[in-house]
């Protein structure tokens, strides 16, 4: 079963805009984390952020965390061509279980 | 430093031949492994995971096995492939569910 859910599922906007997209979960977390999937490529990670935490920045990343919504944002600021690829939220359960769990991901196109 | 390894990175095979994907971490040891399948244009399907050697808990009912002979080892297989368990296959490790999970190229898995 799938635990987060990305919103939009496809985002389009001009270079040097900024880019954003959420996801909601369920379930109690003890972190959330972004992955980032270049077309046919492995997943990479690019930010964790704990349950005690509101937001986290990263570079031109920041992550925003509502665990009272189970709900979290993430901001791509002044995007590039290269941003372009799909994003997943994925969650790190809380107690008694070990396995994270991705949401269905935002494919996020930049247009020169 | 850490490093997975997954092979191949594409496989075309016949209905009902057998399948064994292989994956090996480097650089940790007692690693949380996971086996995901990913459709096209969609998210993640964890298939499996492991917190420890002989230690396999299945996410869904399948025609696929995995199994973990060594501490840094996973496997993914099949006795007899279907049409359905086309798709691309990711392995990936964790530290522990606290902590981000780092991906292989992952392998296009085609049956004919």
């Amino acid at each position: 079963s799938q635990q987060g859910e990305e919103d939009p599922q496809a985002l389009s906007i001009q270079e040097g805009e900024n880019a954003t997209m959420n996801c909601s979960y369920k379930t109690s977390i003890n972190n959330l984390q972004w992955y980032r999937q270049n077309s046919g490529r492995g997943l990479v990670h690019l930010i964790l952020i704990r349950s005690n935490e509101r937001e986290k920045h990263s570079g031109r990343l920041r992550v925003t965390l509502d665990t009272s919504k189970k709900s979290s944002s993430l901001l791509i600021t002044a995007s590039r061509a290269a941003d372009t690829a799909s994003y997943f939220c994925a969650t790190g359960p809380g107690e008694g279980a070990q396995k994270l769990v991705f949401g269905q991901g935002t494919r996020l196109t930049i247009n020169p | 430093s850490q490093t997975i390894h997954q092979w191949p990175a594409t496989l075309v095979q016949p209905v009902g031949s057998p399948l064994s994907l292989e994956c090996t971490v480097e650089g940790t040891s007692n690693p949380n492994l996971y086996w995901y399948r990913q459709a096209a244009g969609r998210g993640l399907q964890l298939l499996f995971y492991s917190v420890g050697i002989g230690q396999i808990s299945s996410e869904v009912p399948q025609n696929l096995s995995a199994s973990r002979p060594q501490d840094r080892q996973f496997i993914l297989s099949s006795k007899k492939l279907l049409l359905s368990d086309s798709g691309f296959y990711l392995c990936a490790w964790s530290k522990d569910r606290t902590s981000p999970a780092f991906f292989g190229q992952g392998t296009r898995l085609t049956v004919v």
